[in-house]
Protein backbone atom coordinates (compact mmCIF):
# COMPACT_ATOMS: atom_id res chain seq x y z
CA UNK A 1 0.00 0.00 0.00
CA UNK A 2 0.94 3.41 -0.71
CA UNK A 3 0.86 6.45 1.95
CA UNK A 4 2.13 9.87 2.08
CA UNK A 5 2.59 11.41 5.61
CA UNK A 6 2.86 15.26 6.32
CA UNK A 7 3.41 15.49 10.08
CA UNK A 8 2.88 19.44 10.25
CA UNK A 9 -0.35 20.94 9.67
CA UNK A 10 0.86 24.46 10.05
CA UNK A 11 4.37 25.89 8.81
CA UNK A 12 4.96 29.57 9.66
CA UNK A 13 8.18 30.95 8.86
CA UNK A 14 9.80 34.85 8.62
CA UNK A 15 10.07 36.18 5.12
CA UNK A 16 13.71 35.70 3.51
CA UNK A 17 14.36 32.42 6.04
CA UNK A 18 14.90 29.29 4.49
CA UNK A 19 11.95 27.22 4.81
CA UNK A 20 11.21 23.41 5.06
CA UNK A 21 8.14 21.15 4.36
CA UNK A 22 8.32 17.66 5.40
CA UNK A 23 7.07 14.38 3.77
CA UNK A 24 7.55 11.25 4.14
CA UNK A 25 6.31 7.88 2.12
CA UNK A 26 5.77 4.34 2.19
CA UNK A 27 5.60 2.22 -0.89
CA UNK A 28 6.31 -1.32 -1.99
CA UNK A 29 8.02 -0.65 -4.91
CA UNK A 30 10.05 2.59 -6.19
CA UNK A 31 8.67 5.81 -5.58
CA UNK A 32 7.96 8.70 -7.52
CA UNK A 33 7.50 11.25 -5.72
CA UNK A 34 6.08 15.12 -6.09
CA UNK A 35 5.23 18.44 -4.47
CA UNK A 36 2.13 20.40 -5.60
CA UNK A 37 0.96 23.60 -4.19
CA UNK A 38 -2.49 24.85 -3.91
CA UNK A 39 -3.04 28.97 -3.87
CA UNK A 40 -6.38 29.88 -2.09
CA UNK A 41 -9.82 28.84 -4.67
CA UNK A 42 -7.20 27.16 -7.15
CA UNK A 43 -6.43 24.44 -8.53
CA UNK A 44 -3.09 22.79 -7.60
CA UNK A 45 -0.10 23.07 -9.47
CA UNK A 46 2.93 20.87 -10.13
CA UNK A 47 6.21 22.12 -8.67
CA UNK A 48 8.64 19.21 -8.61
CA UNK A 49 9.17 15.35 -8.80
CA UNK A 50 11.65 12.74 -8.47
CA UNK A 51 11.65 9.72 -10.75
CA UNK A 52 15.43 8.67 -10.71
CA UNK A 53 18.36 9.91 -10.65
CA UNK A 54 19.82 13.04 -8.51
CA UNK A 55 18.73 13.33 -5.09
CA UNK A 56 18.44 16.90 -5.07
CA UNK A 57 15.42 17.72 -7.38
CA UNK A 58 14.79 21.40 -8.31
CA UNK A 59 11.50 22.62 -9.36
CA UNK A 60 9.45 25.85 -10.47
CA UNK A 61 9.70 29.41 -8.04
CA UNK A 62 13.38 28.31 -6.50
CA UNK A 63 11.79 25.40 -4.89
CA UNK A 64 13.64 22.44 -4.16
CA UNK A 65 13.60 18.64 -2.49
CA UNK A 66 15.52 16.38 -1.40
CA UNK A 67 14.89 12.90 -1.61
CA UNK A 68 16.25 10.72 0.97
CA UNK A 69 15.78 6.67 0.28
CA UNK A 70 16.94 5.89 3.73
CA UNK A 71 14.91 7.80 5.72
CA UNK A 72 12.00 7.82 3.19
CA UNK A 73 11.79 11.13 2.95
CA UNK A 74 10.96 14.28 0.39
CA UNK A 75 11.29 17.00 2.18
CA UNK A 76 11.04 20.41 0.64
CA UNK A 77 12.84 23.59 0.64
CA UNK A 78 13.47 26.89 -0.21
CA UNK A 79 16.50 29.06 0.33
CA UNK A 80 14.69 31.98 1.31
CA UNK A 81 11.02 32.35 1.98
CA UNK A 82 8.59 34.57 0.31
CA UNK A 83 5.83 36.29 1.19
CA UNK A 84 3.51 35.28 -1.86
CA UNK A 85 5.24 31.67 -1.05
CA UNK A 86 2.05 31.13 1.56
CA UNK A 87 -0.04 28.60 0.41
CA UNK A 88 -0.91 24.65 0.71
CA UNK A 89 1.31 22.31 -0.16
CA UNK A 90 0.88 18.87 -1.17
CA UNK A 91 3.16 15.58 -1.29
CA UNK A 92 2.28 13.01 -3.09
CA UNK A 93 3.46 9.45 -4.38
CA UNK A 94 3.19 6.99 -7.07
CA UNK A 95 4.16 3.24 -6.56
CA UNK A 96 6.50 2.19 -9.69
CA UNK A 97 6.37 2.77 -13.16
CA UNK A 98 4.18 -0.19 -14.16
CA UNK A 99 1.49 0.88 -12.23
CA UNK A 100 -1.55 2.85 -13.40
CA UNK A 101 -0.84 7.39 -12.51
CA UNK A 102 -2.67 7.37 -9.59
CA UNK A 103 -1.24 9.58 -6.98
CA UNK A 104 -2.27 9.47 -3.69
CA UNK A 105 -1.33 12.84 -1.34
CA UNK A 106 -0.36 13.64 2.07
CA UNK A 107 -3.08 15.81 4.00
CA UNK A 108 -1.02 18.73 2.55
CA UNK A 109 0.86 21.60 4.93
CA UNK A 110 -0.41 25.22 5.26
CA UNK A 111 2.66 27.43 4.77
CA UNK A 112 2.72 30.65 6.04
CA UNK A 113 5.90 33.33 5.40
CA UNK A 114 5.66 36.35 7.66
CA UNK A 115 6.68 39.57 6.28
CA UNK B 1 -3.91 25.34 -24.50
CA UNK B 2 -7.23 25.68 -22.31
CA UNK B 3 -5.57 22.78 -20.22
CA UNK B 4 -7.82 21.05 -17.95
CA UNK B 5 -11.11 22.87 -17.44
CA UNK B 6 -14.05 22.24 -14.97
CA UNK B 7 -17.52 23.10 -15.14
CA UNK B 8 -19.43 24.00 -13.35
CA UNK B 9 -17.36 26.32 -10.72
CA UNK B 10 -20.14 25.89 -7.93
CA UNK B 11 -23.03 24.35 -7.20
CA UNK B 12 -25.26 23.79 -4.72
CA UNK B 13 -27.29 20.19 -4.79
CA UNK B 14 -30.10 19.21 -2.36
CA UNK B 15 -30.15 15.66 -1.40
CA UNK B 16 -31.15 13.31 -3.51
CA UNK B 17 -30.59 14.75 -6.80
CA UNK B 18 -27.78 14.11 -9.55
CA UNK B 19 -25.83 15.94 -11.41
CA UNK B 20 -22.86 15.87 -13.32
CA UNK B 21 -19.64 17.60 -13.15
CA UNK B 22 -17.82 18.32 -16.54
CA UNK B 23 -14.11 18.15 -17.25
CA UNK B 24 -12.40 18.79 -20.33
CA UNK B 25 -8.60 18.65 -21.44
CA UNK B 26 -7.51 19.51 -25.15
CA UNK B 27 -3.99 18.30 -24.88
CA UNK B 28 -4.44 14.74 -25.95
CA UNK B 29 -3.47 13.19 -22.92
CA UNK B 30 -5.14 9.20 -22.15
CA UNK B 31 -5.30 9.23 -18.47
CA UNK B 32 -7.55 11.43 -16.57
CA UNK B 33 -8.78 11.39 -13.25
CA UNK B 34 -11.34 13.03 -10.55
CA UNK B 35 -10.36 13.60 -7.29
CA UNK B 36 -12.47 15.21 -4.09
CA UNK B 37 -10.93 17.59 -1.75
CA UNK B 38 -11.78 17.50 1.95
CA UNK B 39 -10.21 19.37 4.71
CA UNK B 40 -7.65 17.93 6.86
CA UNK B 41 -7.67 14.76 4.31
CA UNK B 42 -5.57 15.68 1.26
CA UNK B 43 -6.67 14.71 -2.28
CA UNK B 44 -8.57 11.17 -2.72
CA UNK B 45 -8.66 9.70 -6.00
CA UNK B 46 -12.62 8.67 -7.49
CA UNK B 47 -12.41 7.65 -10.55
CA UNK B 48 -10.17 6.89 -13.31
CA UNK B 49 -9.62 6.24 -17.01
CA UNK B 50 -6.36 5.10 -18.81
CA UNK B 51 -7.84 5.89 -22.28
CA UNK B 52 -11.15 6.03 -23.91
CA UNK B 53 -13.93 3.81 -23.07
CA UNK B 54 -11.69 2.80 -20.13
CA UNK B 55 -12.09 3.56 -16.44
CA UNK B 56 -11.37 2.29 -13.32
CA UNK B 57 -12.31 3.42 -9.78
CA UNK B 58 -10.04 4.61 -7.00
CA UNK B 59 -10.09 5.34 -3.64
CA UNK B 60 -13.79 6.52 -2.88
CA UNK B 61 -15.71 5.51 -5.51
CA UNK B 62 -19.40 4.66 -3.94
CA UNK B 63 -21.82 7.27 -5.05
CA UNK B 64 -20.46 8.72 -8.37
CA UNK B 65 -20.09 7.14 -11.53
CA UNK B 66 -17.56 8.06 -15.05
CA UNK B 67 -17.58 7.75 -18.70
CA UNK B 68 -14.85 8.48 -20.96
CA UNK B 69 -16.32 8.24 -24.56
CA UNK B 70 -13.69 10.90 -26.01
CA UNK B 71 -9.84 11.47 -25.37
CA UNK B 72 -10.86 15.10 -24.02
CA UNK B 73 -13.96 14.30 -21.90
CA UNK B 74 -14.10 12.94 -18.43
CA UNK B 75 -17.74 13.39 -16.56
CA UNK B 76 -18.35 12.47 -12.91
CA UNK B 77 -21.29 11.98 -12.41
CA UNK B 78 -23.28 11.96 -8.81
CA UNK B 79 -26.54 10.01 -8.68
CA UNK B 80 -28.11 10.84 -5.92
CA UNK B 81 -25.90 13.18 -3.70
CA UNK B 82 -25.68 13.20 -0.40
CA UNK B 83 -24.50 15.90 2.37
CA UNK B 84 -21.01 13.56 2.91
CA UNK B 85 -20.49 14.94 -0.81
CA UNK B 86 -19.91 17.82 0.07
CA UNK B 87 -16.55 18.95 -1.27
CA UNK B 88 -14.04 20.53 -3.57
CA UNK B 89 -13.97 17.97 -6.77
CA UNK B 90 -10.89 18.37 -9.19
CA UNK B 91 -10.08 16.81 -12.60
CA UNK B 92 -6.52 16.36 -13.81
CA UNK B 93 -5.01 14.78 -16.88
CA UNK B 94 -1.39 13.27 -16.60
CA UNK B 95 1.75 13.43 -19.06
CA UNK B 96 4.83 11.95 -18.58
CA UNK B 97 3.82 11.73 -14.57
CA UNK B 98 3.21 14.94 -14.30
CA UNK B 99 -0.42 15.55 -13.41
CA UNK B 100 -2.47 18.52 -14.35
CA UNK B 101 -5.22 19.79 -12.96
CA UNK B 102 -8.62 21.64 -13.23
CA UNK B 103 -9.62 24.99 -10.89
CA UNK B 104 -11.90 22.65 -9.24
CA UNK B 105 -15.63 22.59 -8.51
CA UNK B 106 -16.84 23.21 -4.99
CA UNK B 107 -20.28 21.36 -3.86
CA UNK B 108 -22.09 21.48 -1.32
CA UNK B 109 -25.02 19.05 -0.83
CA UNK B 110 -28.15 20.19 1.56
Amino acid sequence: AQSVAQPEDQVNVAEGNPLTVKCTYSVSGNPYLFWYVQYPNRGLQFLLKYITGDNLVKGSYGFEAEFNKSQTSFHLKKPSALVSDSALYFCAVRDSPTGANNLFFGTGTRLTVIP
Amino acid sequence: NAGVTQTPKFQVLKTGQSMTLQCAQDMNHEYMSWYRQDPGMGLRLIHYSVGAGITDQGEVPNGYNVSRSTTEDFPLRLLSAAPSQTSVYFCASTHRNEQFFGPGTRLTVL
